[in-house]
């Protein structure tokens, strides 16, 4: 079976430019979550969705940052305005089950997107 | 605050050495979970294993085992007689039952086998 795909997997962007980021999740998971990774850093949570409800965005950054998952499957994470702190791996991971409470299974990761501002 | 330390930032050795990777967190839940990942070159994580707090059974997969506990907070990894395939930074994460769905990370450690 597919595992986590994203798309494109290598994203230039001038500053100032809007950039959409593509995950595909595994067919079926409820758990969709999306991550930052600095080089040489760990992954940093952004969003969280419980199918097409997005119920945590704390990690989010800033306003210039949007994510949806509009029919519970496939998400898009949108920055807006890019700056060059935005420059890092975005790793999406998806859960079969819904995640939280007593409920952290294991989430399986795509190969991320690597986002280059210049 | 749920925290993840990874005190090693590069561990280098020789194919067939064993190799101890730490890892210390700081969480004030009782209740939370442990997970340790790999991330080879390719850059995909690799889901390794996952601990719950109630359960302090070390555990055993083949070359890999895992030792956790509570009273200092850690829970460490080690590779018996490593190989080179095993090259590749190695992130330990927490997650707590009253936080949601964050997922804390390590920083990572680099492990290089040599042949």
């Amino acid at each position: 079976g597919a595992g986590v795909s994203q798309s494109p997997r290598y994203k230039v962007a001038k500053r100032g430019q809007d950039v959409a980021l593509r995950c595909d999740p595994i067919s079926g998971h409820v758990s969709l979550f999306w991550y930052q990774q600095a080089l040489g850093q760990g992954p940093e949570f952004l969003t969280y969705f419980q199918n097409e409800a997005q119920l945590d965005k704390s990690g989010l950054p800033s306003d210039r940052f949007f994510a949806e998952r509009p029919e519970g499957s496939v998400s898009t994470l949108k920055i807006q305005r890019t700056q060059q702190e935005d420059s890092a791996v975005y790793l999406c991971a998806s859960s079969l089950v819904p995640w939280g409470g007593r409920s952290h299974n294991e989430q399986f990761f795509g190969p991320g997107t690597r986002l280059t501002v210049l | 605050a749920q925290k993840v330390t990874q005190a090693q930032t590069e561990i280098s050795v020789v194919e067939k050495e064993d190799v101890t990777l730490d890892c210390v967190y700081e969480t004030r839940d009782t209740t939370y979970y442990l997970f340790w990942y790999k991330q080879p070159p390719s850059g995909e994580l690799v889901f390794l294993i996952r601990r719950n707090s109630f359960d302090e059974q070390n555990e055993i997969s083949g070359r890999y085992s895992w030792n956790f506990q509570k009273s200092t907070s850690s829970f460490n990894f080690t590779i018996t007689a490593s190989q080179v395939v095993d090259s590749a930074v190695y992130f330990c994460a927490l997650s707590e039952e009253t936080s949601g769905s964050r997922l804390t990370f390590g920083e990572g450690t680099q492990l290089t086998v040599n042949p």
